[in-house]
């Protein structure tokens, strides 16, 4: 099984509507994070959390939300998507050994504003 | 300001050559971190190496090897005798340092990526 699965893998929506990411993880990680990945731009940082009760907005959090429910899930909220909101959605999580941190990501979910 | 630089967006070689990936980093700390991850045509995103900034020693994987240069502010990947299997979308990253034990301070700096593609 994969330690890092976001569902859904693919969505489409419409304008206006709201929508939700999901995000779990079975490594027993403390931090989160989302990323959005456009074409040619990398990925972004969008929102990341270091622990449950501990939430940080990215460089690109405007329109976004997110929840930390649980250490293992971290969900992402669009509240009114909007086309520009189209791409390539990442979860990714790590945890801080002996000061040193990797990040390990999850398959993605596309998503399609219409 | 933090900032990494991949200045070729698209490689193309035959299989069997070498191929070097370019990444240039910016950064004020003095402690930081450098990631490279593979993105195959899959989607997902793949960790192939973290190289913090005391540690300069070159580190070779296989057919992968990694040049870290401070003086330079490079960390360059070559990929020996390529293979179609290394067609991917490859990211060059940067994580700077924070608090008392300077653990990464968790925002990944992510390069534009270089698309390589190995032609058989």
């Amino acid at each position: 099984d994969a330690d890092v699965t976001q569902t859904p893998r693919n969505r489409i929506t419409k304008t206006g509507k709201r929508i939700m990411l999901e995000c779990s993880q079975t490594k027993g990680h403390d931090r989160m994070y989302w990323y959005r990945q456009d074409p040619g731009l990398g990925l972004r940082l969008i929102y990341y959390s270091f622990d449950v009760k501990d939430i940080n907005k990215g460089e690109i959090s405007d329109g976004y939300s997110v929840s930390r429910q649980a250490q293992a899930k971290f969900s992402l909220s669009l509240e009114s998507a909007i086309p520009n909101q189209t791409a390539l959605y990442f979860c990714a999580t790590s945890d801080l050994t002996a000061g040193q941190e990797t990040q390990y990501f999850g398959p993605g979910t596309r998503l399609l504003v219409l | 300001a933090q900032k990494v630089t991949q200045a070729q967006t698209e490689i193309s070689v035959v299989e069997k050559e070498d191929v070097t990936l370019d990444c240039v980093y910016e950064t004020r700390d003095t402690t930081y971190y450098l990631f490279w991850y593979k993105q195959p045509p899959s989607g997902e995103l793949v960790f192939l190496i973290r190289r913090n900034s005391f540690d300069e020693q070159n580190e070779i994987s296989g057919r992968y090897s990694w040049n870290f240069q401070k003086s330079t502010s490079s960390f360059n990947f070559t990929i020996t005798a390529s293979q179609v299997v290394d067609s991917a979308v490859y990211f060059c990253a940067l994580s700077e340092a924070v608090g008392y034990y300077g653990g990464s301070q968790g925002n990944l700096i992510f390069g534009k990526g270089t698309k390589l593609s190995v032609k058989p």
